[in-house]
C-alpha cells in the first residue's frame, strides 16, 4: 500500500456538469501528478503540481484544472463534462528536489462515469 | 517527444512458465528514467522498478528480472516461474526527471493454473 489516497472511489455525473476529485499524497512527498486512464489503455498524463504550482501539462484542454495545497494534497477539477471524460483518474505522488528518485506512487483511482 | 511501445497486447502462459514482456521506447534526451508498473484487477498501479539511462546493469529481484539495452532502446521484463498472482496488466513508462510520465499501452498477462 502506497499511502496515496483518493476520493471518491466512484462518481457518476451528467454531461455538462463539473466534478472535483481529491488526492492525498504519500508522507514525505511534495509532488502530485494526475492521469486519465480510459478503459483498456495506459494512463495519460494530465498535469503535475509542485510547490502549489502547475509543473507540466499533457494534452488536455483548459477545462481540466487543478490545485495543490500547502500539505501537498491536490484536487483535479473538470468543467463541462463530456461523455469521453469517463475514465479512471489516477493520482500519483513523488518527491522532487533533493533526494528525488523520480518514481511515482499511485493511489487507487476514482472511477468517473459521465452519462 | 517521448513514446513507449508494448507490442504484446495480451499474453497467456501456464503457471511455472517463464514470460518476457517487451518494451521499446523513443526519446531524444540522453537522461531519462524507465519504469515498470503492475496493475492488478483492483486498479491500483504498483511500482516495480526504476532504471536511469546511465545504468545499463540488469537487475534481478526474486522471480523478476529486467534487461535494459540502450542500443535497441528496450527495457524488457521477465517473470520466471510465473504464478497465478502475476496475472495483471503491466505498463512500461518513460520519464524525464520525474515529469510527464509517458506510459505504454500495457500488456495483459494471464497466468493459468
Amino acid at each position: 500500500e502506497t499511502g496515496v489516497t483518493q476520493s471518491p472511489t466512484h462518481l457518476i455525473k451528467t454531461r455538462g456538469q463539473q466534478v472535483t476529485l481529491r488526492c492525498s499524497s504519500q508522507s514525505g512527498h511534495n509532488t502530485v501528478s494526475w492521469y486519465q486512464q480510459a478503459l483498456g489503455q495506459g494512463p495519460q498524463f494530465i498535469f503535475q503540481y509542485y510547490r502549489e504550482e502547475e509543473n507540466g501539462r499533457g494534452n488536455f484542454p483548459p477545462r481540466f484544472s487543478g490545485l495543490q495545497f500547502p500539505n501537498y494534497s491536490s484536487e483535479l477539477n473538470v468543467n463541462a463534462l463530456e461523455l469521453d471524460d469517463s475514465a479512471l483518474y489516477l493520482c500519483a505522488s513523488s518527491l522532487k528536489g533533493e533526494g528525488a528518485r523520480y518514481e511515482q506512487y499511485f493511489g487507487p483511482g476514482t472511477r468517473l462515469t459521465v452519462t | 517527444a517521448q513514446k513507449v511501445t508494448q507490442a504484446q497486447t495480451e499474453i497467456s502462459v501456464v503457471e511455472k512458465e517463464d514470460v518476457t514482456l517487451d518494451c521499446v521506447y523513443e526519446t531524444r534526451d540522453t537522461t531519462y528514467y524507465l519504469f515498470w508498473y503492475k496493475q492488478p484487477p483492483s486498479g491500483e498501479l504498483v511500482f516495480l522498478i526504476r532504471r536511469n539511462s546511465f545504468d545499463e546493469q540488469n537487475e534481478i529481484s526474486g522471480r523478476y528480472s529486467w534487461n535494459f539495452q540502450k542500443s535497441t532502446s528496450s527495457f524488457n521484463f521477465t517473470i520466471t516461474a510465473s504464478q497465478v498472482v502475476d496475472s495483471a496488466v503491466y505498463f512500461c513508462a518513460l520519464s524525464l526527471y520525474g515529469q510527464n510520465f509517458v506510459f505504454g499501452p500495457g500488456t495483459r498477462l494471464s497466468v493459468l493454473p
